[in-house]
């Protein structure tokens, strides 16, 4: 069966500090990433998404930047952190783009920026 | 961490009974959705989906409804149990995984 691992779970950064968060899928090939951010009381925004190594779709323009490195890892990533850059990211993956893939999500990361 | 749902609609329901949630969305050329289930704390678990070709889906203890004329969907849950205790939200496409769109979700409270 499929698992998606997302690192590390929760985080406190200083403002200006890097930030690397890591994702991994594990039992499928060439799955589709994603990037999400979740804020309080909010639905989920698409920050990220990719369809391949190396390809990366920007959904909103921000502070953040994403790699996918080989197949099955996803990372996102900032040179200096911002205030408002604080919120639980969620890593998610799915098996195409055609109507009816599911996106499955990993636990998230807790993301809080002082 | 912080609660993601701090400010959300909430449904409370007696354990046993069963819980009807709601989701009203907007794009008329949505033809795939799905119900999700977030505990504190941790990323959204799939619950069940449905097709714009459907009215209704059932799966374990839970049943999706689909009315395309309103623009309407629902999460029923049978005999709800403490466990089922969570943020529950909807998510709509009008094609690819990449473009769904996720309403801001219920919180449904189970008390004994």
């Amino acid at each position: 069966s499929q698992t998606i691992h997302q690192w590390p779970a929760t985080l406190v950064q200083p403002v200006g500090s890097p930030l690397s968060l890591e994702c991994t899928v594990e039992g499928t090939s060439n799955p589709n990433l994603y990037w999400y951010r979740q804020a309080a009381g909010r639905g989920l925004q698409l920050l990220f998404y990719s369809v391949g190594i190396g390809q990366i779709s920007s959904e909103v323009p921000q502070n953040l930047s994403a790699s996918r490195p080989q197949d099955r890892q996803f990372i996102l990533s900032s040179k200096k952190l911002l205030l408002s850059d604080s919120g639980f990211y969620l890593c998610a993956w799915s098996v195409g783009t055609r109507v009816g893939n599911t996106i499955y999500f990993g636990e998230g990361s807790w993301l809080t920026v002082v | 961490g912080e609660s993601v749902g701090l400010h959300l609609p909430t449904l409370s329901v007696q354990e046993g009974d069963n819980s009807i949630i709601n989701c009203a969305y907007s794009n008329s050329a949505s033809d795939y959705f799905i119900w999700y289930k977030q505990e504190s704390g941790k990323g959204p678990q799939f619950i069940i989906d449905i097709r714009s070709n459907m009215d209704k889906r059932q799966g374990q203890r839970v049943t999706v409804l689909l009315n395309k004329t309103v623009k309407h969907l629902s999460l029923q849950i049978a005999a709800t149990q403490p466990g089922d205790s969570a943020v529950y939200f909807c998510a709509e496409t009008p094609g690819t995984a990449s473009k769904l769109t996720f309403g801001t979700g219920t919180r449904l409270q189970v008390t004994l």
